[in-house]
């Protein structure tokens, strides 16, 4: 089955400074990526997905990740940090064959003004 | 205009009782699931119905119990509720997976269960 790592545990930036998350996925075949934010008491939303095609994929509020098969890496970047991103962000792998979906234990990302 | 929703918000509950949280999507879609997450923040899938049919079903105890009456609802019975059942669950859906497409999970709000 697949699985996936976010090595931090909790990140802390300035705003304005720029921001990438780190997340290594396992699978044999072909993942399907996402990230994922939980703003405090909030459900999860999707910032962005990877399926096939360009590699760079762009998310909404300004989120970009990358994926990078020969390092088995999805890492999420944002140029500029506002404070408002102040949140949990959960990477995701899912797989062709079955509908599960496994999340990273999550980062947190605290923004200092 | 919600795409996946759940009742009730918050739960507070004591040990031993029986609740249910409920689930409903207007997306149209036709495979549902819920997650638990822990303290920690830990998310993990503990069902999914497909068309009425259990598809996931991961180490869970059999006191939870997913119940669907229909394809847009999917509701979680859980009895003889234990402290460690306090979490946040959270409902998603999708369209089904058909061997040539994946399709991305929406998520509901979530719902915070206390167990005193």
């Amino acid at each position: 089955a697949q699985s996936v790592t976010q090595p931090d545990i909790h990140i802390t930036v300035s705003e304005g400074a720029s921001l990438e998350l780190r997340c290594n996925y396992s699978y044999g075949a072909t993942p399907y990526l996402f990230w994922y934010v939980q703003s405090p008491g909030q459900g999860l939303q999707l910032l962005l997905k990877y399926f096939s095609g360009d590699t760079l994929v762009q998310g909404i509020k300004g989120f970009e990740a990358e994926f990078k098969r020969s390092q088995s890496s999805f890492n999420l970047r944002k140029p500029s940090v506002h404070w408002s991103d102040a949140a949990e962000y959960f990477c995701a792998v899912g797989a062709l064959n079955n509908n599960d979906m496994r999340f990273g234990a999550g980062t947190r990302l605290t923004v200092k003004p | 205009d919600t795409a996946v929703s759940q009742t009730p918000k918050y739960l507070v509950t004591q040990m031993g009782n029986d609740k249910s949280i409920k689930c409903e999507q207007n997306l149209g879609h036709d495979t549902m699931y819920w997650y638990k997450q822990d303290s920690k923040k830990f998310l993990k899938i503990m069902f999914s119905y497909n068309n009425k049919e259990l598809i996931i079903n991961e180490t869970v105890p059999n006191r939870f119990s997913p119940k669907s009456p229909d394809k847009a609802h999917l509701n979680l019975h859980i009895n003889s509720l234990e402290l460690g059942d306090s979490a946040v669950y959270f409902c998603a859906s999708s369209r089904t997976m058909d061997g040539s497409s994946y399709n991305e999970q929406f998520f509901g709000p979530g719902t915070r269960l206390t167990v005193l």
